[in-house]
């Protein structure tokens, strides 16, 4: 089946910092690739939608110079959140699609602690 | 875009029967029905789909009403493995089958807890 990771799976920074997250089609091209956060006993929030080779599409209210998103290839894209704070701490989870199939799959997510 | 309601959590007993409804009163003639589930701390994972017909996988059941404005996802014998969110969601976004542009925005949904 469909798989998607992300690395790391878990990552813990110091405020003022950046923190890259890859995610990756392991055995898929990936067309569109979403980036959802999830803060503790919520629900998923899409953050951005993403092409390859093209800009990133923001949800209203998601800083876009904050979370910088590159899709720079068909199977891996990179969520860069800059000058972490505390607050961002959460659950990032990527998305990709199958640009085949169009059905969507999703990486284990990745842990971001601010400290 | 269509949205859904599912009640907040349900208890199960292993080996039963778990029936999960949806509600989607204003779901469009071109939108499918999906089924994720998330365990804690994981990505969601993907169930099942389906348009108009009841649809079933190894994973599970889906049932559509005839008016498309609920369904239920029914795992036939249920374990404590499956104790997670189960998410039901109405996919959006424009195109015809499949849609090229659809994203999948995710409500509260259901926590199933199975009992021993």
């Amino acid at each position: 089946g469909a798989v998607v990771s992300q690395h790391p799976s878990w990552v813990i920074c110091k405020s003022g910092t950046s923190v890259k997250i890859e995610c990756r089609s392991l055995d898929f091209q990936a067309t569109t690739m979403f980036w959802y956060r999830q803060f503790p006993k919520q629900s998923l929030m899409l953050m951005a939608t993403s092409n390859e080779g093209s800009k990133a599409t923001y949800e209203q209210g998601v800083e876009k110079d904050k979370f910088l998103i590159n899709h720079a290839s068909l199977t891996l894209s990179t969520l860069t959140v800059t000058s972490a704070h505390p607050e961002d701490s959460s659950f990032y989870i990527c998305s990709a699609r199958d640009g085949r199939l169009y059905e969507q799959y999703f990486g284990p997510g990745t842990r971001l602690t601010v400290t | 875009d269509a949205k859904t309601t599912q009640p907040t959590s349900m208890d199960c007993a292993e080996g039963r029967a778990a029936n999960l409804p949806c509600n989607h009163s204003t779901i469009s003639g071109n939108e499918y029905v999906y089924w994720y589930r998330q365990i804690h701390s994981q990505g969601p994972q993907y169930i099942i789909h389906g348009l108009k017909n009841n649809e079933t996988n190894e994973m599970a059941s889906l049932i559509i009403t005839e008016d498309r404005k609920s369904s239920t996802l029914i795992l036939p014998h249920a374990t404590l493995r499956d104790t997670a969110v189960y998410y039901c969601i109405v996919r959006v976004g424009g195109g015809n089958s499949g849609g090229s542009n659809y994203k999948l925005t995710f409500g509260k949904g259901t926590l199933l807890t199975v009992n021993p």
